[in-house]
């Protein structure tokens, strides 16, 4: 089945550093990729979402200059934290989808990864 | 717009007693709807979907879910809880409104707790 590896799946960094977090879909092209965040004991929000060789387009309330999207390639999107900062300590989960295999529907998940910002 | 709503933040059962999970969405257009499972610093894990075929769905670990759309529900039930079913539970539509790109949009979460 359809899987999408995200790296890392925990990152500590201190405060003022940018980390990358990658999404690969290992075997299908995804056109669309979905980031989402997840605070603690919190449900997921969508921040923004990528479209293969176009800017991504983000929700309202989330800084498009701090989260920097790339999505240069069907198999690669990446979320760019910069300059972070305690607050920015999060799950960020990305998600390729929806697509239909035959007569399936669905998304395909990352892991996740697990922020924190000291 | 799309909307999910979760009845619940917290459920608790016993080992062995029936779980009901609520969950009501809010949609202007046939919904694709989705159960997803979460075990702490883990990420999603798909349970069961509904996309407008059997009414009745099945999943994964003996969890099943019912689409009623006189009732806009879709809740999650599974006969018989085992402690490993311990976790947090999301909802989710897909959005389709205005050629939106069909993100998912999720309830708040039910954490299930399931005494010995």
């Amino acid at each position: 089945g359809a899987v999408v590896s995200q790296h890392p799946s925990w990152v500590i960094c201190k405060s003022g550093t940018s980390v990358k977090i990658e999404c690969r879909s290992l075997d299908f092209q995804a056109t669309t990729m979905f980031w989402y965040r997840q605070f603690p004991k919190q449900s997921l929000m969508l921040m923004a979402t990528s479209n293969e060789g176009s800017k991504a387009t983000y929700e309202q309330g989330v800084e498009k200059d701090k989260f920097l999207i790339n999505h240069a390639s069907l198999t690669l999107s990446t979320l760019t934290v910069t300059s972070a900062h305690p607050e920015d300590s999060s799950f960020y989960i990305c998600s390729a989808g929806p697509s239909w295999t035959g007569t399936n529907y669905g998304y395909t998940f990352g892991s996740g990864t697990r922020l924190t910002v000291v | 717009a799309q909307s999910v709503t979760q009845l619940g933040s917290h459920v608790s059962v016993s080992e062995g007693a029936l779980v009901l999970l609520r969950c009501n969405y809010s949609s202007s257009v046939p919904p694709y709807l989705f159960w997803y499972v979460q075990y702490p610093n883990q990420g999603l894990q798909l349970l069961l979907k509904y996309t407008s075929a059997a009414t009745l769905v099945k999943g994964i670990n003996g969890f099943e879910a019912e689409f009623k759309k006189s009732e806009t529900s879709f809740h999650l039930t599974k006969p018989s809880a085992h402690m490993s079913d311990a976790a947090e539970y999301f909802c989710a539509v897909s959005d389709q409104n205005g050629g939106s790109q069909g993100n998912l949009i999720f309830g708040k979460g039910t954490k299930l707790s399931v005494k010995p």
